[in-house]
């Protein structure tokens, strides 16, 4: 059965204070990794899509990686902007499968 | 170009009641996909259409019914309305190129089954 595990469920920083969240999986085949941002009461909005292992990307403050079994998400120096749910995603076959998410609180 | 849209935003029902809640995309794209999200349980298909005139069932597909109505357009129909589908329902859509695997997503429907 396919799995995905993230951690921690929430996370408070202060801003500028740099953190890593986790998306560990367990799939049989992994065709992409997703990362979304989610603020509340809004849909997820698209951040990143990885494909293999080692492969990384970049947006603004966030910097996604991707292992055999986990990708983080990593925030660089964050703002209060920052603060939302982030998912993540793997695609085993045709559809994706969403991790719980954390919930990133950044403040002032 | 709006993306994906969804109607209604939210939604108050009965239990017993039914209703249809519907999602268009205006992206051209191939693949549609009804998520619900609750609390602590994360995002899980429901039902998806990977193509026009295709469907098929998802994670939690009991209690729901699809219809690809075209190339734009996917309703999620709730035949008799359960106080467990109270919930917060996505439609996103993905097809096209580089990237195609990308759910794009609407802004939801917010549902409450009394």
């Amino acid at each position: 059965e396919d799995q995905v595990t993230q951690s921690p469920e929430a996370l408070r920083l202060q801003e500028g204070e740099s953190s890593s969240l986790n998306c560990s999986y367990t799939v049989s085949g992994l065709r992409g990794l997703f990362w979304y941002r989610q603020d509340p009461g809004k849909g997820p909005e698209f951040l990143f899509t990885l494909y293999s292992a080692g492969e990384e990307k970049e947006k603004e403050r966030l910097k996604a990686t991707l292992t055999k079994k986990e990708s983080f998400l990593h925030i660089t120096a964050p703002k209060p902007e920052d603060s939302a749910t982030y998912l993540c995603a793997v695609q085993p076959r045709s559809t994706l499968t969403f991790g719980k998410g954390t919930m990133l609180l950044v403040s002032p | 170009n709006a993306g994906v849209t969804q109607t209604p935003k939210f939604q108050v029902l009965k239990t017993g009641q039914s209703m249809t809640l519907q999602c268009a995309q205006d992206m051209n794209h191939n693949s549609m996909y009804w998520y619900r999200q609750d609390p602590g349980m994360g995002l899980r298909l429901i039902y998806y259409s990977a193509s026009e005139g295709t469907t098929d069932k998802g994670e939690v597909p009991n209690g729901y019914n699809v219809s690809r109505l075209n190339k734009r357009e996917f309703s999620l129909r709730l035949e008799s309305a359960a106080p467990s589908q109270t919930s917060v329902y996505f439609c996103a859509s993905s097809g096209g190129g580089q990237g195609k695997n990308t759910l794009y997503f609407g802004p939801g429907t917010r549902l409450t089954v009394l």
